[in-house]
């Protein structure tokens, strides 16, 4: 059974100290690896597709990479406007918009 | 990307009455899919709704409980029937823009 897997599930940072989030999956053919952001009380904010190993993406202070196993999620330098639940999806085989989400890292950046 | 909202963004009900939640879409999309988030948990699929065809329902998940309809290429409606407490989650619709996924802002329920 495929399975996504985050961890760790809470992470405390103070502002400017880096970190990385990581996000495993147990999925056959894998065609892409999603990263989203989510607030309370809002719909999941896209961030990333990663399509295969070695890939890795950049957007701001938030940088994406994918292996054959896990993708990570690093943040750099975070801001407290970081703070947020990032998760993780893996699209199914015969659909790019029927996602299996992992259960999500909460990231709180203190000033 | 598509620019996804949805009617109404919170609402609370009592057990045993059902509430139709309205997602708008800003572009022709063929393919909506309804998610649902339980309090403190991660996404999960609900159904996927295609324009012109019955709606297609993941495991766990029933036409009965949480009929969909899709009239048009940018409009969708998923009901959620004969509610319980435990139907309180947030509910959100997504479209694929491939390889791209976007989602709506949600509609939180809450059964009373």
């Amino acid at each position: 059974e495929d399975q996504v897997t985050q961890s760790p599930e809470a992470l405390r940072l103070q502002e400017g100290e880096s970190s990385s989030l990581n996000c495993s999956y147990t999925v056959s053919g894998l065609r892409g690896l999603f990263w989203y952001r989510q607030d309370p009380g809002k719909g999941p904010e896209f961030l990333f597709t990663l399509y295969s190993a070695g890939e890795e993406k950049e957007k701001e202070r938030l940088k994406a990479t994918l292996t054959k196993k896990e993708s990570f999620l690093h943040i750099t330098a975070p801001k407290p406007e970081d703070s947020a639940t990032y998760l993780c999806a893996v699209p199914t085989p015969d659909s790019w918009g029927k996602l299996q989400f992992g259960a999500g890292t909460q990231v709180v950046v203190t000033p | 990307s598509a620019v996804i909202s949805q009617k109404p963004s919170r609402d609370i009900c009592q057990r045993g009455t059902s509430l139709t939640i309205q997602c708008q879409v800003d572009s022709q999309v063929t393919m909506m899919f309804w998610y649902r988030q339980q309090p403190g948990q991660s996404l999960t699929l609900i159904a996927t709704a295609n324009q012109g065809s019955e709606a297609t329902y993941e495991s766990g998940f029933v036409i009965d409980k949480f009929p969909i309809s899709r009239p048009n290429l940018t409009f969708s409606t998923l009901t959620v029937s004969n509610m319980s407490p435990e139907d309180s989650s947030i509910y959100l619709c997504s479209v694929e823009d491939p390889p791209e996924q976007f989602f709506g802002p949600g509609t939180r329920l809450t059964v009373l």
